[in-house]
């Protein structure tokens, strides 16, 4: 069965510092791959989504950025955190096509504090 | 773009109560539907889906949900709840050209004794 892992759970870091949030998935190829951020009271934000290896697509401009180096790989990066980077992370996969055939499938999310 | 409106920020529910969740979606063909649930401070899971078809859908944990066109609206429902589906549900629409969702605000139930 497919699994899909984030981590850290918990990250505290202060304003200006880097960050690096990591997601990965299992028992599945090619996956589609996404980031979105939770803000208390605000829904879901998709920020960035990736259809393979290398192709990134960013739905908001902002000072966070996306990788994806290998095919079940997903990592979210900062060079400086701003305070209003705070919120809920969270990183999911679906299969390949588009959205009405294959839901989303979420990790447990990484709750990130800037100070 | 397709965009979801959950008009309800929170609802309180008896145990044993019904409850019936809103959602009303705007996009101009036949949307692709969703409702998810997140427990807090977890991921979401998917509660249940809607394509085509049958416009009342079954899910998970009890849930059911109907799609009305003429309302534009996707409503989650449950005959009687337990204090276990205490959560926040969002809903959510896509379409058949697109990988992305885009999700409502979503609506956090809380279970009284």
């Amino acid at each position: 069965s497919q699994t899909i892992h984030q981590w850290p759970a918990t990250l505290v870091q202060p304003v200006g510092s880097p960050l690096s949030l990591e997601c990965t998935v299992e028992g599945t190829s090619n996956p589609n791959l996404y980031w979105y951020r939770q803000a208390a009271g605000r829904g879901l934000q998709l920020l960035f989504y990736s259809v393979g290896i290398g192709q990134i697509s960013s739905e908001v401009p902002q000072n966070l950025s996306a990788s994806r180096p290998q095919d079940r790989q997903f990592i979210l990066s900062s060079k400086k955190l701003l305070l209003s980077d705070s919120g809920f992370y969270l990183c999911a996969w679906s299969g390949q096509g588009s959205s009405y055939n294959s839901p989303l499938h979420f990790g447990n999310g990484t709750r990130l504090t800037v100070t | 773009a397709q965009s979801v409106t959950q008009p309800d920020i929170h609802i309180t529910v008896s145990e044993g109560a019904s409850l019936e969740l809103r959602c009303n979606y705007s996009y101009g063909a036949t949307p692709y539907l969703f409702w998810y649930v997140q427990s807090p401070g977890q991921g979401l899971q998917l509660l249940l889906k809607y394509f085509s078809g049958d416009t009342l859908v079954q899910g998970i944990k009890g849930f059911e949900a109907e799609f009305k066109r003429s309302q534009s609206s996707f409503n989650l429902r449950k005959p009687s709840v337990h204090w276990s589906d205490a959560a926040e549900y969002f809903c959510a629409v896509g379409r058949s050209n697109d990988y992305k969702l885009s999700f409502g605000a979503g609506t956090t139930v809380t279970v009284r004794a």
